[in-house]
């Protein structure tokens, strides 16, 4: 069973303190991304990664920063939280593949809250 | 560029009801299309998928056809239960990465 697992299902944090939020994918999937919901606007693309060391910005970048130093691994980081960065933050992969269609895996989301 | 429309929710349904929501999407070329499921406290998971005009994609008993013509990928099922309360997620895949719809909540009353 393919799977993507995140380190933290909730998580609170206080304003100004630095975030991380990991995910594995056991895969070996070439693709990851983070992505966050919030109620009303769906998913919004933070940022994604096509390989190890290399990352593009999404949708909405501002504020993160993410790292990719492992296939299977892939970090999205809060220098700073702040309370508009509460949200359900989603991990998926995807493989290049097979030309099937790009079909994401996505884990079970991280609910963090900052206070 | 390219985008996906859904219908907007809450959809509120009967069990046993007919369900259609709707996806319409602006493409260039022929995209795979998609339909994801969120159930309530969970990560997204595939539904269903298409990846080439006229395919039909189904799952649990739920169905959705690529239509080419319309610009569509609506979502069916002939019946539906309490148990498919839910978001549901239209998509299509451009440049390596998926192009998402709002999203739709349906909630199916007993």
């Amino acid at each position: 069973d393919v799977k993507v697992t995140q380190s933290s299902r909730y998580l609170v944090k206080r304003t100004g303190e630095k975030v991380f939020l990991e995910c594995v994918q056991d895969m070996d999937h070439e693709n990851m991304f983070w992505y966050r919901q919030d109620p009303g606007l769906g998913l919004r693309l933070i940022y994604f990664s096509y390989d190890v060391k290399m990352k593009e910005k999404g949708d909405i970048p501002e504020g993160y920063s993410v790292s990719r130093e492992k296939k299977e691994r892939f970090s999205l980081i809060l220098e700073s939280a702040s309370t508009n960065q509460t949200s359900m933050y989603l991990c998926a992969s995807s493989t290049t593949g097979t030309g099937l269609g790009y079909e994401q895996y996505f884990g079970p989301g991280t609910r963090l809250t900052v206070t | 560029g390219n985008s996906v429309t859904q219908m907007e929710g809450p959809v509120t349904l009967s069990e046993e009801a007919f369900l259609t929501i709707n996806c319409t999407y602006t493409a260039t070329g022929y995209p795979s299309l998609f339909w994801y499921v969120q159930y309530p406290g969970e990560g997204l998971q595939l539904l269903l998928k298409a990846t080439k005009a006229d395919d039909k994609g189904s799952n649990k008993g739920f169905e959705a056809t690529y239509r080419k013509e319309t610009t569509s990928f609506h979502l069916e099922k002939g019946s539906v239960q309490v148990s498919d309360s839910a978001v549901y997620f239209c998509a299509l895949d451009s440049n390596y990465q998926l192009i998402w719809g709002a999203g739709t909540k349906l909630i199916i009353k007993p």
